[in-house]
């Protein structure tokens, strides 16, 4: 199972920020974060990753909390595209590359 | 355009008559692996590969093959497709393995597959 914990749906007005959580309690210090939205039923699309340090990209932000257990994926301007289902995912394991996805967060961006 | 692209995106099938789903990168990408999706348990691994002649089960491998002959295909089999492997199937590639700490790790997905067996 994924070691992550997301909540199951948030919603956000278009234009604000939206600030989805994963918690990732048992992390360990050569684990990567990764975020992944999956919009409809379409193939997941990479959004960011990051191990320590707080990233950005053109899409978004990534926020790790210093201990690690924890992180933020921060959509700066959501917009109605951005209606997706969000995964947070904690590369584990020693084979590389395997992506483990969980529930993920149903975010609803409304008008 | 960097793709993965997956055939046929729709088929519906009879139990037990082989099928053969297709996944092709153009990104010279070593790593690919196999997903299924269904309501309620979300995306699994089937199978992955991390070079030619390269590949490994994942957590669902029952009832598939697979075969990595070329760097660019990795196409998914079921020989003897069951009602239980209804499903949406996707193909993803990377540079390598994601999680291995090397820079451009990002994977990339295929458009998926809707596979109905009746």
């Amino acid at each position: 199972d994924a070691k992550t914990t997301q909540p199951p749906s948030m919603d956000c007005a278009e234009g604000r920020a939206a600030n989805l959580p994963c918690n990732h309690s048992t992390i360990s210090g050569n684990e990567y974060v990764y975020w992944y939205r999956q919009i409809h039923s379409q193939g997941p699309q990479y959004i960011i990753h990051g191990l320590k340090n707080n990233e950005t990209n053109e899409m978004a932000s990534l926020i790790i909390t210093e201990d690690r257990k924890s992180s933020t994926l921060i959509l700066p301007h959501a917009t109605l595209r951005d209606t997706a289902v969000y995964y947070c995912i904690v590369n584990r394991g020693s084979t590389l590359g395997r992506l483990y996805f969980g529930r993920g967060t149903q975010l609803t961006v409304w008008p | 355009e960097a793709q993965v692209t997956q055939n046929p995106r729709y088929l519906i099938t009879v139990t037990g008559k082989k099928l053969t789903v297709t996944c092709s990168q153009n990104m010279n990408h070593e790593y690919m692996s196999w997903y299924r999706q269904d309501p309620g348990l979300g995306l699994r691994q089937i199978y992955y590969s991390m070079n030619v002649e390269v590949t490994d089960k994942g957590d669902v491998p029952e009832g598939y093959k697979v075969s990595r002959k070329e760097k660019r295909n990795f196409p998914l089999i079921l020989e003897s497709p069951s009602p239980n492997q209804t499903s949406l199937y996707f193909c993803a590639s990377s540079p390598n393995g994601v999680g291995s700490g090397r820079l451009n790790t990002e994977a990339f997905f295929g458009q998926g597959t809707r596979l109905t067996v009746v």
